[in-house]
């Protein structure tokens, strides 16, 4: 099993619509947690960090269950610029994983 | 653009070379990781360095090493090159030498082996 798990995709939605990813971690002693967006063929970039309390920025909503070791990432009123893939990742003391992405494209 | 460069940002080895990448990091970023990127695939953690020293490790191979310099630079060293290592490879700067901040990516090397 791998230590972070995504829906590779890809999700092919609407412009306007709302998409949500989901994520499973399996290290119970994970500290932090992030969304990246990926590019194609670009570097990955911060989205947002994920806390315990759920975490919401603009159109993006990022929200964490310790008990259920899985992270959620919801985008609402999608837009053409979100096409892109979305990594999940989890750190702990030693060491950072990431999830292999989910691919989202939005069509017009 | 993140402050953070590699060089160089293509590469051609024969297998069982060996390759050395670099990388600089944001300035005031005294952290630097390092990962390998397979196509259709998310960046595996290789190792981070932090003042100088290893500070944490993925699962990859002793030939797979590393060096962090005063000035907070780093490079990535493989040794005995296998087509398998044909991949993007990203480095990323932090701070603080956690694991738990925000990491910002260079644009990678990518390193084919023939």
């Amino acid at each position: 099993r791998k230590e972070v798990e995504q829906d590779p995709g890809p999700f092919n939605v609407p412009e306007g619509a709302t998409v949500a990813f989901n994520c499973t971690y399996s290290n119970s002693a994970s500290q932090s947690f992030f969304w990246y967006r990926q590019d194609c063929r670009k570097e990955p970039k911060l989205l947002m960090s994920v806390y315990s309390s759920g975490n919401e920025d603009g159109r993006f909503t990022a929200q964490l269950n310790r008990a259920s070791q899985y992270i959620s990432l919801l985008i609402r009123d999608s837009k053409l610029s979100d096409s892109a893939t979305y990594l999940c990742v989890v750190s702990s003391a030693s060491k950072i994983i990431f999830g292999s992405g989910t691919r989202l494209s939005i069509r017009p | 653009e993140t402050g953070v460069t590699q060089s160089p940002t293509h590469l051609i080895k024969t297998r069982g070379q060996q390759v050395t990448l670099r990388c600089s990091s944001q300035s005031g970023h005294n952290t630097v990781s390092w990962y390998q990127q397979a196509l259709g695939q998310g960046p595996q953690f290789i190792f981070q360095y932090y003042r100088e020293e290893e500070n944490g490790r993925g699962n990859f191979p002793p030939r797979f090493s590393g060096l962090q310099f005063p000035n907070y630079s780093s490079e990535l060293n493989v040794n005995a090159l296998e087509l398998d290592d044909s991949a993007l490879y990203l480095c990323a700067s932090t701070l603080g030498g956690t694991m738990n901040t925000e990491a910002f990516f260079g644009q990678g090397t990518r390193l084919t082996v023939v």
